[in-house]
């Protein structure tokens, strides 16, 4: 696709319940990330995928947080049994593997999500 | 563990004024430093990337500056427009793994009025 798509653009859910992020990347790009933009926070780094390498997972915060990418393109963000402190913006980038734009991320309009 | 942090946290300048946003980073060893804008409501907008070998970036009215040994960052915009409103951040790469994985700054959140 023309950018990176993140479904869906908002989520409520009540704390305890279960929730899936989705990400598609541009076309081609073989490496994906995610982040959580909490307010007061910033940004923090989640979870990273390159190409068929096993995820580099050291920013998840806890073990509710999993994250996969399948065939290499589109990739889900779960979070199990939902925690107010969850609530935040979940951003989504990709960027390609080398080349002038490896170091250049491209990033989704985020997934919002509200944990009452 | 890398530690960004920017100043001022806000900013509001009439339109047509030069300004500064300021950055620092604590890990001398940074090997690229990016600036990122967001819009509400928005990602983030990748506006330039200096690597370490380069001292500065240009793109139009911006230019990024890159000091390694004093563990600073500035982004010039040059005659602001009401456009140019938004958050800057700056962002540069975790000591530990690679791509890009990065430690962003909490922003500077900037109000260019008419």
């Amino acid at each position: 696709g023309a950018g990176v798509s993140q479904s869906p653009s908002n989520k409520v859910t009540e704390k305890g319940k279960d929730v899936e992020l989705r990400c598609d990347p541009i076309s081609g790009h073989t490496a994906l990330y995610w982040y959580r933009q909490s307010l007061g926070q910033g940004l923090e780094f989640l979870i990273y995928f390159q190409g068929n390498s096993a995820p580099d997972k050291s920013g998840l915060p806890s073990d509710r947080f999993s994250a996969e990418r399948t065939g290499g393109s589109v990739s889900t963000l779960t979070i199990q049994r939902t925690q107010q402190e969850d609530s935040a913006v979940y951003l989504c980038a990709s960027s390609p593997r080398q080349g002038a734009g490896a170091n250049v991320l491209t990033f989704g309009a985020g997934s919002r999500l509200t944990v009452l | 563990k890398q530690e960004v942090t920017q100043i001022p946290a806000a900013l509001s300048v009439p339109e047509g004024e030069n300004l500064v946003l300021n950055c620092s980073f604590t890990d001398s060893a940074i090997y690229n430093l990016q600036w990122f804008r967001q819009d509400p409501g928005k990602g983030l907008t990748s506006l330039l990337l200096i690597q370490s070998s380069q001292r500065e970036q240009t793109s139009g009215r911006l230019n990024a500056s890159l000091d390694k040994s004093s563990g600073r960052s500035t982004l010039y915009i040059a005659a602001s427009q009401p456009g140019d409103s938004a958050t800057y951040l700056c962002a540069g790469p975790m000591p530990t793994g690679g791509g890009n994985k990065l430690t962003f700054g909490t922003g500077t959140q900037l109000k260019v009025e008419l």
